[in-house]
């Protein structure tokens, strides 16, 4: 079935250490966005693609960087991940043109120790 | 202000209650308007999609009223199976298109 896949499903990484979330789509949605959610907040926007155009969130910090090498995949990394950026990130995509809703991947949740 | 502002809640209701939920935004430029749910530890997920003229889904009705900006979720007949986050949710304009802008989430725990 077409969907947005999110890997790894839990991914535990050191403080300072790199990390990279990966997000896949075999929907050929052009848009794809990443959303940090901590424990008890509203998912909020990071930064998104509008196909290959990279829009970053003015609050986002500089420590979170994005890559889309393709339409299909869009990677999310976080250089030097501190305590405070444990929490689930979310990956969403959506189709441009037309009444398209937001399709959502399971999430990665990081822990940093 | 925030974008999207719920009460956050909880609520607790035994079975077969209907519960309420209210929701405002501030950029009355926002062009669509969703409830989505969230289970502990989970993605979202779209419960529904709210429209102006008001929308049914079985046990579930949602109502909007762009003048006020304001979005409710009316839950009737509760069922254990309800308990979870709801998700006020509002599909923006935002820099090259439109982003999804979700709110706290209003927490419900339906008890038998």
């Amino acid at each position: 079935d077409a969907m947005v896949i999110q890997n790894p499903r839990y991914q535990v990484t050191q403080f300072g250490k790199p990390v990279t979330l990966s997000c896949s789509q075999t929907l050929n949605h052009n848009v794809m966005y990443w959303y940090q959610q901590k424990s008890s907040q509203a998912p909020k926007l990071l930064f998104h693609y509008y196909d290959k155009d990279f829009n970053n969130e003015a609050d986002t910090p500089d420590n979170f960087q994005s890559r889309r090498p393709n339409t299909s995949f869009c990677f999310l990394d976080i250089r030097s991940p501190g305590l405070g950026d444990a929490a689930m990130y979310l990956c969403a995509t959506r189709k441009t043109g037309g009444n398209y809703g937001y399709t959502f991947g399971s999430g990665t949740r990081l822990t940093v120790v | 202000r925030k974008e999207v502002e719920q009460d956050p809640g909880p609520f607790n209701v035994p079975e077969g209650a209907t519960v309420a939920f209210n929701c405002t935004y501030s950029n009355s430029a926002s062009q669509s308007f969703f409830w989505y749910r969230q289970d502990c530890r989970k993605e979202p997920k779209l419960l529904m999609s709210v429209y102006s003229s008001g929308n049914e889904d079985g046990r579930f009705t949602a109502q909007l009223n762009r003048a006020s900006q304001y979005i409710s979720l009316l839950i009737r007949d509760s069922k254990l199976s309800d308990s979870a986050t709801y998700l006020c949710v509002v599909n923006s304009p935002h820099q090259a298109g439109t982003a999804l802008i979700f709110g706290k989430g209003t927490t419900l725990s339906v008890s038998s």
